[in-house]
């Protein structure tokens, strides 16, 4: 199965920030990398996916770049928001194996 | 319209008791998912299932059997309920098979067991 770490734990950053959260995963048969948000009181929820034919997404503030070599991918917030505050998680190839989850604040 | 949708949302109940969740899905996906998620929000799967066929068992005791009467539908029902029991359990489903599609996560249940 999947060896899947997610960096940092926690992140706190001011209104306007940006934020960026590491995911490393072990299976480099891995093809699929997603990132869901959960808020509280909530389910995960998908915000953004890439396949390994591409090396970056981009939707609006939010963006995911992959390193397949580095068996990496990153998910990158720009002009963060205090509702963008939630945990977010990445599960490759959606292997059940989620990551620990990053809980992120956004300080107004 | 609730894409994923569970029954209770809040569960509270003594200690050896016998409970139900209920999970439905009206996004026509042919794979179902239980979740267990902790108080530190460790997300560990628990059961998957496949057009009502168990695909996947976590590791899971005996005391939680999940049931699918149609694939639109999982339900998790627990026996002889442990204080470690407690925790937010989420259902969700996807197209296809495991790996490369979106899931889609109802709201959770939390259970608390006293």
């Amino acid at each position: 199965g999947e060896n899947v770490e997610q960096h940092p734990s926690t992140l706190s950053v001011q209104e306007g920030d940006s934020a960026v959260i590491k995911c490393t995963y072990s299976d480099s048969a891995s093809n699929y990398f997603p990132w869901y948000k959960q808020e509280l009181g909530k389910g995960p929820q998908l915000i953004i996916d890439i396949r390994s034919n591409v090396g970056e997404k981009k939707d609006q503030r939010i963006a995911v770049t992959l390193n397949k070599t580095a068996k990496h991918f990153s998910l990158h917030i720009t002009e963060t928001q205090p509702e963008d505050s939630a945990v977010y998680f990445c599960a490759p190839d959606n292997d059940m194996r989620f990551g620990a989850g990053t809980r992120l604040t956004v300080k107004p | 319209d609730t894409a994923v949708s569970q029954t209770p949302k809040y569960l509270v109940t003594q200690m050896g008791n016998d409970k139900s969740i209920k999970c439905e899905q009206n996004l026509g996906h042919d794979t179902m998912y239980w979740y267990k998620q902790d108080s530190k929000k460790f997300l560990k799967i628990m059961f998957s299932y496949n057009n009502k066929e168990l695909i996947i068992n976590e590791t899971v005791p005996n005391r939680f059997s999940p049931k699918s009467p149609d694939k639109a539908h999982l339900n998790l029902h627990i026996n002889s309920l442990e204080l470690g029991d407690s925790a937010v359990y989420f259902c969700a489903s996807s197209q296809g098979g495991i790996g490369n599609q979106p899931q889609h996560f109802g709201d959770g249940t939390r259970l608390s067991i006293l």
